[in-house]
């Protein structure tokens, strides 16, 4: 059973960056697909973007694109994410997920880590 | 970018009643090379993380009770859930994985009538 533990909640200054991690077990995590969405209070699911470990090459939504990065680090099976330029509406929810193989829906999700944008 | 809007927005229905919930894409989600519907369905409790139910429009994930079923093709979809229990109560959310970006539905909230 793949696990997922993000990092915890934390409250970012506006025109700061962050770093949300997301630890792995339960598998081989060379072979997740790993995607991150977030959700702002009372909203809906956004998909930020994902990177597969094995290639080493990550995708981004093209609204986040240019501030946010996906990396992960196969020595302790986790995976992070940076968003910088934090603005008031970044307030949300982030969560890490793991991509099926052969689709890009989400079987196994992080419990999520709450990030305030405030000054 | 591909839009999904569900509706409704917000449902209440009996126990043990059936719930229906419909989620349309802005194109069609149908991957001609496998013939399959590129739709997810979830279901998020409050304070927690969204759930797998259905996948490639129809697929119900391991585990998930045979009162959730999905089906649809193309640009519509619908999420049943037959005998609604209590535990049903929840937000359900459609996602496409036809192309990037992923999108998600806006939700719609199930409550007990």
């Amino acid at each position: 059973q793949v696990q997922l533990v993000q990092s915890g909640a934390e409250v970012k200054k506006p025109g700061s960056s962050m770093v949300v991690s997301c630890k792995a077990s339960g598998g081989t995590f060379s072979s997740f697909v790993i995607s991150w969405m977030r959700q702002a209070p009372g909203q809906g699911l956004e998909w930020m973007g994902g990177i597969i470990p094995l290639l080493g090459r990550a995708n981004y939504a093209q609204k986040f694109q240019g501030r946010v990065t996906i990396t992960t680090d196969e020595s302790t099976s986790t995976a992070y994410m940076e968003l910088r330029s934090m603005r008031s509406e970044d307030t949300a929810v982030y969560y890490c997920a793991t991509a099926a193989t052969g689709g890009w829906y989400f079987d196994y999700w992080g419990q999520g880590t709450l990030v305030t944008v405030s000054s | 970018d591909i839009v999904m809007t569900q509706s409704p927005d917000s449902l209440a229905v009996s126990l043990g009643e059936r719930a229906t919930i419909n989620c349309k894409s802005s194109q069609s989600v149908l991957y001609s090379s496998n013939n399959k519907n590129s739709l997810a369905w979830y279901q998020q409790k409050p304070g927690q993380p969204p759930k797998l139910l259905i996948y490639w429009a129809s697929t119900r994930e391991s585990g998930v009770p045979d009162r959730f079923s999905g089906s649809g093709s193309g640009t519509d979809f619908t999420l049943t859930i037959t005998s609604l229990k209590a535990e049903d109560v929840a937000v359900y959310f459609c996602q496409q994985y036809y192309n990037t970006p992923y999108t998600f539905g806006q939700g719609t909230k199930l409550e007990i009538k």
